[in-house]
């Protein structure tokens, strides 16, 4: 089957640094995403990786490793205002269509 | 301009019952996409409509189902509701192209969902 792995809950103090990681095992795997989600907010985009290799988009960046079906999203100087859950996501499938979850990293910043 | 749009944003329904859900995706983009989130199993992929055609399917029973208009408004049908479809359920649009620097990034607008109470 398909499937994504990532930790359950992340806890960080403000202006730390704090990675979460996901492995997956998903059949014509395109692309790695990452999506962020406040409560009772809709999933907004953070990142994708389509090749191996960091991207850094500002205080958040994504890593991919395809050899090792790993990636992860690294947040710097957080905030806390990044309390929420982070989903990673596998782009899949004929052409790239589907897009299958993991089951969300909660994030708690504290001060 | 206009984000996704979903339609009702509440709703109680009781076991046994169908229920139709709409979205509305933003202007221009024509692949709608939707997916249930629960507490416990995150976002789970329902399909995926592209040109009035659905191109993929998650690993949900057929009492799940959607179409896709002209207009590339989505809708889609839960019959016969069971406890367990109490869900969030969530629209996501993107302009799905064949290639390009963007083509399949994974980058979906997410609307704020619909959320079904089954009682």
């Amino acid at each position: 089957g398909q499937s994504l792995e990532q930790p359950s809950e992340v806890t960080a103090v403000e202006g730390a640094i704090v990675q979460i990681n996901c492995t997956y095992q998903t059949s014509g795997f395109y692309g790695l995403s990452w999506y962020q989600q406040h409560d009772g907010g809709a999933p907004t985009f953070l990142s994708y990786n389509g090749l191996d290799g960091l991207e850094e988009t500002g205080r958040f960046s994504s890593f991919l490793s395809r050899s090792d079906s790993y990636g992860y999203l690294l947040l710097q100087e957080l905030q806390m205002k990044d309390s929420a859950s982070y989903f990673c996501a596998a782009t899949s499938g004929q052409a790239g269509t589907a897009l299958i979850f993991g089951k969300g990293t909660t994030l708690s910043v504290s001060s | 301009k206009a984000g996704v749009t979903q339609t009702p944003r509440y709703l109680i329904k009781t076991r046994g019952q169908q229920v139709t859900l709409s979205c509305s995706p933003i202007s221009g983009h024509r692949s709608v996409s939707w997916y249930q989130q629960t507490p416990g199993q995150g976002l789970q992929f329902l399909f995926e409509y592209f040109s009035e055609t659905q191109r993929n399917k998650g690993n949900f029973p057929g009492r799940f189902s959607g179409r896709q208009f002209s207009n590339s408004r989505s809708e889609m049908n839960v019959s016969t509701l069971e406890l367990g479809d109490s869900a969030l359920y969530l629209c996501a649009s993107r302009h799905r192209t064949s290639g390009g620097k963007h083509a399949n990034t994974g980058e979906l607008f997410f609307g704020e969902g619909s959320r079904l109470t089954v009682l």
